[in-house]
């Protein structure tokens, strides 16, 4: 078992170039998350995929957009990279929503330049 | 803002003693969970409590939640410098639909 695989691990980025962060789990959850972690911040939560199909806004979800490609991968999209985007983003995913505990990635580190 | 937010910042303890960090929260919650951190790496989960309960142990771990003022402890006993990481509590809200929150995390370190 792979648990929860993210690509790239590590990325640069042009301020206004976009890519896209995979996330892949193997465990049959329903529920994938992608959180930002900022130095002194914590985890923050971008968005949240509650079930296949279903996407739902967290506490930081501007200059972001997600899609839950089906219940294995959750993709996190930058369509216009900014400095502030500059962040190691970590995919995590669960059983149920917030019931059960979350698995994470290893986290992708991300630098717009 | 954030759901959940960790005292101290940081804390610093010989190995052997006993480290405690506090969670706070802001609004009710279905449950808590305590995730540790290790440097560069992603989070791993150590203990789930639920609302209707009040302590919890696991090991060296014991945690505790006291809905009334809306907080929750974790003790880690008899530390050991394999314990240095960060620890984050997390969240789920019943009017966060389901969405795990977390907190700001303390960062221990345990000199040998």
């Amino acid at each position: 078992n792979a648990g929860v695989t993210q690509t790239p691990k590590f990325q640069v980025l042009k301020t206004g170039q976009s890519m896209t962060l995979q996330c892949a789990q193997d465990m049959n959850h329903n529920s994938m998350y992608w959180y930002r972690q900022d130095p002194g911040m914590g985890l923050r939560l971008i968005y949240y995929s509650a079930s296949e199909g279903t996407t739902d806004k967290g506490e930081v979800p501007n200059g972001y957009n997600v899609s839950r490609l089906n219940k294995r991968e959750f993709s996190l999209r930058l369509e216009s990279a900014a400095p502030s985007q500059t962040s190691v983003y970590f995919c995590a995913s669960s059983q149920y929503s917030g019931n059960l505990e979350a698995f994470f990635g290893q986290g992708t580190r991300l630098t717009v330049v | 803002s954030q759901q959940g937010e960790e005292d101290p910042q940081a804390l610093s303890i010989q190995e052997g003693e006993n480290a405690t960090m506090n969670c706070s929260y802001k609004t009710s919650i279905n449950n808590l969970q305590w995730y540790r951190q290790n440097s560069g790496r992603g989070l791993v989960h150590l203990i789930l409590i639920r609302s209707n309960e009040r302590e919890k142990h696991s090991g060296r771990l014991r945690v505790t939640l006291d809905t009334s003022k809306k907080s929750s402890s974790l003790l880690i006993t008899a530390s050991r410098a394999a314990d240095t990481a960060s620890y984050f509590c997390a969240t789920d809200a019943p009017s966060n639909t389901g969405k795990l929150i977390f907190g700001q995390g303390t960062t221990l370190q345990v000199k040998p």
